[in-house]
């Protein structure tokens, strides 16, 4: 069965560089979510979108954005990146009935020097 | 979304059933119980979900007390592949997005 895809699955930017991470949800799938996770630590949510609109927000810095194209895929825009944004970075997608679950993503690895 | 809590972490002989608990006290009625595990680096998995009766799939089968405060995922024949973190997670069917929060889970190892 499809899987979410992420790439790049490995990404290194020096600080004040920026990153941009893709998400490629499960077929009809049309809500996404962004996670972030830093050395052991669970994972955190970041924000989500639903049919292209963003329909939730967390912990995500001002420095980050997302988007959700007409394709449903998604995409993570990291500014001026700090070391501390070193993290695994986990999008998921589920379909729109209520309670469906989440299915990840094997995650992006970020590392900032 | 009401507050879970689970062990730190449990050991498990391969091939024995491993049974996690997960204590949700203050769920409430429209919340649903959700298990995932993540293995060292990967994305969280799904596992199974239920609201108040016991579910069973493939991988694991989930017992919901009659009063819902808890939870248990059984895994029925624990292999060295099972060794993971598992979150035991409770979210709204109204929930604003269906985000999951995910707290601190329990580190199962499956010891040969």
């Amino acid at each position: 069965a499809a899987g979410v895809i992420q790439s790049p699955r490995h990404l290194i930017k020096e600080k004040r560089e920026t990153a941009t991470l893709k998400c490629y949800p499960i077929p009809r799938h049309d809500t996404v979510y962004w996670y972030q996770q830093g050395p052991g630590q669970d994972p955190q949510f970041l924000i989500s979108f639903y049919e292209k609109m963003q329909s939730d927000k967390g912990s995500i810095p001002d420095r980050f954005s997302a988007q959700q194209f007409s394709d449903y895929h998604s995409e993570l825009n990291m500014s001026s990146l700090e070391l501390g944004d070193s993290a695994l970075y986990f999008c998921a997608s589920r379909p729109g009935q209520v309670n469906s679950p989440l299915h990840f993503g094997n995650g992006t690895r970020l590392t900032v020097t | 979304d009401a507050k879970t809590t689970q062990p730190t972490s449990m050991d498990c002989a391969e091939g024995r059933a491993a049974n996690l608990p997960c204590n949700h006290s203050t769920i409430s009625g429209n919340e649903y119980v959700y298990w995932y595990r993540q293995i060292h680096s990967q994305g969280p998995q799904y596992i199974i979900h239920g609201l108040k009766n016991n579910e069973t799939n493939e991988m694991a089968s989930l017992i919901i007390t009659e009063d819902r405060k808890s939870s248990t995922l059984i895994l029925p024949h624990a292999t060295l592949r099972d060794t993971a973190v598992y979150y035991c997670i409770v979210r709204a069917s109204d929930n604003q997005g269906g985000k999951l929060i995910f707290g601190q889970g329990t580190e199962l190892s499956v010891k040969p």
